[in-house]
């Protein structure tokens, strides 16, 4: 079957760094997505990761290692606007994507 | 550049009445998705649209759902009857061609409410 795995939630002060974890187990890989989705808004695309590696846009960094299935979405210098739930979404096989359950990042001051 | 947009942005009806979702992909987008997200969950594809043949309904309940995309441009979404589980958003998303990579676009989305 298809899993994508992440945190439920997570909280974090105005400042910090704070990274946000996915594993997969799909029957295929042709990527990996992360959104950002603020609350009754729509997913806005943050990164896409489809080799190994790092991928920096910003303050918002994408790890993926596809030998262990593993991604993780790294926010630094956070702001309360980061505040939001945070999308890993694979893309199996076919071009549709099989998102997680989301990440509910709190951000404090 | 204009975005996904998508009509009404909210609907209550009671089960077993009909209702319909509208959505207008990004110009020149030739792939249109349609997914359910129920609350506390990530989006789930319902249906994928290459300009308006069908590529993927895997997931589409088909004994209530039905979806169309006519002219390759606009799609809507139906739902007949509706079931108190069928309570969810349902966005429509688009990208310029299915190829790995390409990035999705979302719609505002609609929030049905099915009593």
């Amino acid at each position: 079957g298809q899993n994508i795995d992440q945190p439920t939630e997570m909280t974090a002060t105005e400042g910090a760094i704070v990274q946000i974890n996915c594993t997969y187990q799909t029957s295929g890989f042709n990527g990996l997505f992360w959104y950002q989705q603020h609350a009754g808004e729509a997913p806005t695309f943050l990164s896409y990761n489809v080799l190994d590696g790092l991928e920096e846009k910003g303050r918002f960094s994408s790890f993926l290692s596809r030998s262990k299935g593993y991604s993780y979405l790294l926010l630094k210098e956070l702001q309360m606007k980061d505040s939001a739930s945070y999308l890993c979404a694979v893309r199996s096989t076919g071009t549709a994507l099989i998102f997680g359950k989301g990440t509910t990042l709190s951000v404090s001051s | 550049e204009a975005g996904v947009a998508q009509s009404p942005r909210y609907k209550i009806i009671e089960k077993r009445q009909s209702v319909a979702f509208w959505c207008n992909p990004i110009s020149g987008h030739a792939t249109l998705y349609w997914y359910q997200q129920i609350l506390g969950q990530g989006p789930k594809l319902l249906i994928q649209f290459q300009n308006n043949g069908v590529v993927d309904d895997s997931q589409l309940p088909k004994d209530r759902f039905s979806a169309e995309r006519l002219k390759g441009v606009d799609s809507t979404l139906k739902i007949q009857p509706a079931k108190l589980e069928d309570s969810a958003v349902y966005l429509c998303a688009s990208s310029l061609s299915p190829v790995p990579g390409e990035t999705q676009y979302f719609g505002p989305g609609t929030r049905l409410l099915v009593l």
